[in-house]
């Protein structure tokens, strides 16, 4: 079955300690996203990547960063200098296909820092 | 820029209500407008979208019409069940841009008891 996969499901790092969490897409698309979700706040985006070795900023990109270099894959690296990295983090993809629009969504990486 | 307003929540409701979240829009162009459910614990799932003004979707009960002369894209269902219970996002892309990122709304969560 196609699909988007996240993992792991939780993680927990401790302070100062950089963490990379995977994504990988079976879906044959062109771009993925990083979202992060806080409580209240819905999404906000970090990176997307339009195609392989290319990505860009997104509102919040500040203390992370990405890599593209396969098209299924597009892992997100969660630096010491995000300075509150506890969130809900969502990977996506989309199709390259003018008015196909929709996103599709992995099942999410919980990450706690203690 | 684009943007996107939904009633806040949290929405509760009786097995067999009517539903409706409110969800207006702020577009430069001509966006898709799209609602995805999120189920707790879990990444978004599309819902239903449409792409052009008057269009309506409709998926699992649920119906949303593209008004344009109102900015609007109601979500609406006639009689709610338990398993409706989740965080509802209502979210813009720009028409024809292709693998631009999505803007979303901070959610609605609703909540239905039996």
């Amino acid at each position: 079955d196609g699909g988007i996969t996240q993992s792991p499901k939780y993680l927990f790092r401790k302070e100062g300690q950089n963490v990379t969490l995977s994504c990988e897409q079976n879906l044959n698309h062109d771009a993925m996203y990083w979202y992060r979700q806080d409580p209240g706040q819905g999404l906000r985006l970090i990176y997307y990547s339009q195609i392989v070795n290319d990505f860009q900023k997104g509102d919040i990109a500040e203390g992370y960063s990405v890599s593209r270099e396969k098209k299924e894959s597009f892992p997100l690296t969660v630096t010491s200098a995000q300075k509150n990295p506890t969130a809900f983090y969502l990977c996506a993809s989309s199709v390259q296909r003018q008015g196909a629009d929709e996103q599709f969504f992995g099942p999410g990486t919980r990450l706690t820092v203690l | 820029g684009n943007s996107v307003t939904q009633m806040e929540g949290p929405v509760t409701l009786s097995e067999e209500a009517f539903l409706t979240i409110n969800c207006t829009y702020t577009a430069t162009g001509y966006p898709s407008l799209f609602w995805y459910v999120q189920y707790p614990g879990e990444g978004l799932q599309l819902l239903l979208k449409a792409t052009k003004a008057d269009d309506k979707g409709s998926n699992k009960g649920f119906e949303a019409t593209y008004r344009k002369e109102t900015t609007s894209f109601h979500l609406e269902k006639g009689s709610v069940q338990v398993s409706d219970s989740a965080v509802y996002f209502c979210a813009l892309s720009d028409l024809g841009a292709g693998n631009t990122p999505l803007v979303f709304g901070k959610g609605t969560r609703l909540s239905v008891i039996a």
